[in-house]
């Protein structure tokens, strides 16, 4: 059965205090790994799309990187406006979404 | 570029009546769209797979005769939530599909049956 698994479920950082969210995935023929962000009361943001292990992508503080197993969202210096949850997806060729559950970030100041 | 709209942003109606969401794909055609459900501090539940011009999909457990989907056009899905009732209360999202597998979503639509 085709499953997303991230950790840790919250996480809370000081401003400028790096760190890594981590997504484990199975699935049967991966057709893309995704990243979003999501605030509050709003739906969930375009980051990411990563196709094949060794794959990197980054925005601002945001790199992304991809083995075969795992996906880790890694935040530079965050700064209070990385505060969000960060959702990890993975596309089977169905063009379903399979999501985990959510990283929940507190960045403080 | 890939903005998704969804009206209204939030509804609050009376229990047995119907209330219907627009979703709208503004700077590209998107053959299919999709709708989720979310509630607070869970991730999104998949209700259904609109194809343009076609019968939507919906997963296992979801009422397609209470949650009707139509998408008439390429930019134009819209959920119609019916004789709805409180546990009908939720965040309600669409996304629209891009061509690399990525799906672009709507800021969401609050519903709130009294």
């Amino acid at each position: 059965e085709d499953q997303v698994t991230q950790s840790p479920e919250a996480l809370r950082l000081q401003e400028g205090e790096s760190s890594s969210l981590n997504c484990s995935y199975t699935v049967s023929g991966l057709r893309g790994l995704f990243w979003y962000r999501q605030d509050p009361g709003k739906g969930p943001e375009f980051l990411f799309t990563l196709y094949s292990a060794g794959e990197e992508k980054e925005k601002e503080r945001l790199k992304a990187t991809l083995t075969k197993k795992e996906s880790f969202l890694h935040i530079t210096a965050p700064k209070p406006e990385d505060s969000a949850t960060y959702l990890c997806a993975v596309s089977n060729g169905y063009n379903k979404l399979i999501f985990g559950a959510g990283t929940r970030l507190a960045v403080h100041p | 570029g890939a903005v998704v709209s969804q009206h209204p942003s939030w509804v609050i109606c009376k229990s047995g009546t119907s209330v219907k969401i627009e979703c709208r794909s503004l700077d590209f055609q998107a053959t299919t769209m999709f709708w989720y459900r979310q509630f607070p501090k869970q991730s999104l539940m998949l209700m259904a797979t609109s194809n343009e011009g076609s019968k939507a999909t919906y997963e296992q457990g979801v009422e397609k005769d209470k949650f009707l989907i139509n998408h008439a056009s390429l930019t134009l899905s819209t959920l119609t939530v019916t004789s709805a009732h409180p546990e009908d209360s939720s965040f309600y999202i669409c996304s629209a599909l891009g061509q690399y597998n990525e799906q672009f979503f709507g800021p969401g639509t609050r519903l709130t049956v009294l």
